[in-house]
């Protein structure tokens, strides 16, 4: 069964960066891309962006462009996404997600930014 | 501000049918599908309804989706206990360079 494992809670202080991961397995990884989508306390899903994992092509959300960069590694099924200058209101838990409708999510990564 | 407009809250007792609504614009649900994810506090959502109406295996039929000009709908009929969570809605936007968007969620509250 597809499966999305993603890394564990960070803690980080405002201008830092923070790489969270997302190990795939029980499909082939590079059939479908990866989409990043956060979630901020008691707010809606935000889309930050995705990267096809087969030829590295991303698309970021606008909002995202200068600070984010999202990676993969085929040869360990993960793929990464990097955000940068962190801010208070980067506080989320961040998902990973695939397949075309989004039918498989990660557990979530919880990122605190606090000083 | 999400750009898809959901009303935070629904509510209903077992055995009730509810509707949530999602409204959106000729860039997204005007021209795109729509998906439905249910989460449950605390854990990741799970998709509920992809294309507008297609529900995918092992999501019960009491759950449908339905699209109409800038609008959707998920329908729960015979509301159960285990219904109450949050539910959000999604579509691709062609403006910009093409980004999903998503609702705000709805807050289902079983009676």
């Amino acid at each position: 069964q597809v499966q999305l494992v993603q890394s564990g809670a960070e803690v980080k202080k405002p201008g830092a960066s923070v790489k969270v991961s997302c190990k795939a397995s029980g499909y082939t990884f590079t059939t479908y891309g990866i989409t990043w989508v956060r979630q901020a306390p008691g707010q809606g899903l935000e889309w930050m962006g995705w990267i096809r994992a087969d030829n590295d092509h991303r698309n970021y959300a606008q909002k995202f462009q200068d600070r984010v960069t999202m990676t993969s590694d085929t040869s360990t099924n993960t793929a990464y996404m990097e955000l940068r200058s962190l801010r208070s209101d980067d506080t989320a838990v961040y998902y990973c997600a695939t397949g075309v409708s989004f039918d498989h999510w990660g557990q979530g990564t919880l990122v605190t930014v606090s000083s | 501000q999400s750009v898809l407009t959901q009303p935070p809250s629904a509510s209903g007792t077992p055995g009730q049918r509810v509707t949530i609504s999602c409204s959106g614009s000729s860039s997204n649900i005007g021209t795109n599908t729509v998906n439905w994810y249910q989460q449950v506090p605390g854990t990741a959502p799970k998709l509920l309804i992809y294309s507008n109406n297609q529900r995918p295996s092992g999501v019960p039929d009491r759950f449908s989706g339905s699209k109409s000009g800038t609008s959707a709908s998920l329908t729960i009929s015979g509301l159960q206990s285990e219904d109450e969570a949050d539910y959000s809605c999604a579509a691709w936007d062609d403006s910009l360079n093409g980004y999903w968007v998503f609702g705000g969620g709805t807050k289902l509250t079983v009676l």
